[in-house]
């Protein structure tokens, strides 16, 4: 068990691209969840996963954001056309069910340049 | 709205000391974990905590469901123990609502 997995660890893009960050989960974890934290703020959810199942979205999650979990093992989350709004360490963590306490990866810190 | 709050916002103390960080919630938890943010970024989970007291080595957490408010003790402070502390609650569903967070400063 190495944990919770997130790559990369920092991205840079231009304004317009679209990026694309990865999450592995803990291997027994059925639940997988995708947080955002902007500089002096606690994380916000985004959303969760159970098993491949996308069961909520946050309001942040605008049109061009994206999430998969295939297979409900790791999950992908892609945002088109970034903007300079998106810059933020996007934080994945995961959990079984039955407990609820969560451990999170190390995050991928975005910037949009 | 749903709230979590913490107090204080920042705490600065001399190597050796003791703390107790406080975390309000606007209403009834079905969890309540605390969490600690390392300078680089890594949150580490302390304590899940939904109700009654926890202890692990120097650190022990309290939750007073009842009255809503949950607290964080950490004795004999270590700098190893900076950084950024949060509470987060779930209130009825998945999504845990993380409070504004207190920044603790061990001066060595």
């Amino acid at each position: 068990d190495t944990g919770v997995s997130q790559d990369p660890r920092h991205k840079i893009t231009k304004r317009g691209q679209n990026v694309t960050f990865r999450c592995d989960p803990i291997s027994e974890h059925n639940r997988l969840y995708w947080y955002r934290q902007t500089l002096g703020q606690g994380p916000e959810f985004l959303t969760y996963f159970q098993n491949e199942a996308q069961l909520e979205k946050s309001r942040l999650l605008s049109d061009r954001f994206s999430a998969e979990r295939p297979k409900g093992s790791f999950s992908t989350l892609e945002i088109q056309r970034t903007e300079q709004g998106d810059s933020a360490m996007y934080l994945c963590a995961s959990s079984v069910v039955e407990y609820n306490g969560y451990t999170f990866g190390s995050g991928t810190r975005l910037t949009v340049v | 709205g749903i709230q979590v709050e913490q107090s204080p916002p920042d705490l600065i103390l001399q190597e050796g000391a003791n703390s107790t960080l406080r975390c309000n919630f606007s209403d009834s938890v079905n969890n309540l974990q605390w969490f600690h943010q390392n300078p680089w970024g890594q949150l580490i989970n302390l304590f899940y905590i939904p109700s009654g007291t926890k202890q692990n080595g120097r650190l022990s957490a309290t939750t007073v469901a009842t009255e809503r408010y949950s607290l964080l003790y950490i004795s004999s402070s270590q700098t190893t123990d900076s950084g950024v502390y949060f509470c987060a609650a779930n209130f009825g569903n998945e999504k845990l609502t993380f409070g504004t967070g207190t920044r603790l400063t061990i001066i060595p």
